[in-house]
C-alpha cells in the first residue's frame, strides 16, 4: 500500500549563501536546546547547542537564536557550502542535568540543499 | 577516538523472527540511549539509560521490545517476536558529563532493520 511519511520542510540554497532554519518548540519548560545534522546513512551529528538563559550562541560559521517569547530557535548557517547538504533537526531538553538528562525530544527535521 | 559502535548496521529478517541490535557507548559516558527513526515519526525515544539502569522505558512500543545494560560498555535492543511495522533505523546514543553544557548525545551510525 501507499507509504505516507512525515512531510519535511525543504530549503534550497546556493554555494555561498547564508542559510535560516527555524525551529518550533512545544515545552516552554525546556531549559536546553540542541541542533543536529543528520547526512544520508548516518546518525545525527551534533552541531551546537544553547541553554535557556541565553538568546545566542556562536559557534564556526553557525549561530543559534533563541526566541523564548515565541519557542522559537533558528539555526543560521554562514557561506553554505554542498557539504552543508542534510537534514537538520533541533531537539529540546527539559531540565538538563536532572533525572532527565540528555532525555531529548526531537523536531521533524528540515532537508538543507546547497546547490554549487 | 571510537564514537559509538553499533551492530549489525544492516538486518533484514522475517515476521517472527526475534532480533538483536547491539550498541557499544563511547567509554566513559554515563548515559546511553536507545532512539527509533521512521519517515513517519521521526526521532523518537525508545530507553535510556543512566549508570546502566534504566531511567525511563516509556517509549518502548510495546512489550516485544525490551532493552539491556549489563556493563557500561554493552547495550542490547531485542525484538521478539518481529513485525514487518518494526523496520526502521535504530540509533544508540551516549552521553557523559563533559558534554558542552551538558546533554549532547553522540550518535551511532544506526541499525537499518527490516522485517519482511
Amino acid at each position: 500500500g501507499e507509504s505516507v511519511g512525515l512531510h519535511l520542510p525543504t530549503l534550497s540554497v546556493q554555494e555561498g549563501d547564508n542559510s535560516i532554519i527555524n525551529c518550533a518548540y512545544s515545552n516552554s519548560a525546556s531549559d536546553y536546546f540542541i541542533w543536529y545534522k543528520q547526512e544520508s546513512g548516518k546518525g545525527p551529528q551534533f552541531i551546537i547547542d544553547i541553554r535557556s538563559n541565553m538568546d545566542k550562541r556562536q559557534g564556526q560559521r553557525v549561530t543559534v537564536l533563541l526566541n523564548k517569547t515565541v519557542k522559537h530557535l533558528s539555526l543560521q548557517i554562514a557561506a553554505t557550502q554542498p557539504g552543508d547538504s542534510a537534514v537538520y533537526f533541533c531537539a529540546e531538553n527539559m531540565n538538563a542535568g536532572g533525572t532527565s538528562y540528555g532525555k531529548l525530544t526531537f523536531g521533524q527535521g528540515t532537508i538543507l540543499t546547497v546547490h554549487p | 577516538d571510537a564514537g559509538v559502535i553499533q551492530s549489525p548496521r544492516h538486518e533484514v529478517t522475517e515476521m517472527g523472527q526475534e532480533v538483536t541490535l547491539r550498541c557499544k557507548p563511547i567509554s566513559g559516558h554515563n548515559s546511553l540511549f536507545w532512539y527509533r527513526q521512521t519517515m513517519m515519526r521521526g526521532l523518537e525515544l525508545l530507553i535510556y539509560f543512566n549508570n546502566n539502569v534504566p531511567i525511563d522505558d516509556s517509549g518502548m512500543p510495546e512489550d516485544r521490545f525490551s532493552a539491556k545494560m549489563p556493563n557500561a560498555s554493552f547495550s542490547t535492543l531485542k525484538i521478539q517476536p518481529s513485525e514487518p511495522r518494526d523496520s526502521a533505523v535504530y540509533f544508540c546514543a551516549s552521553s557523559g558529563l563533559a558534554g558542552a553544557l551538558g546533554g549532547e548525545l553522540f550518535f551511532g551510525e544506526g541499525s537499518r532493520l527490516t522485517v519482511l
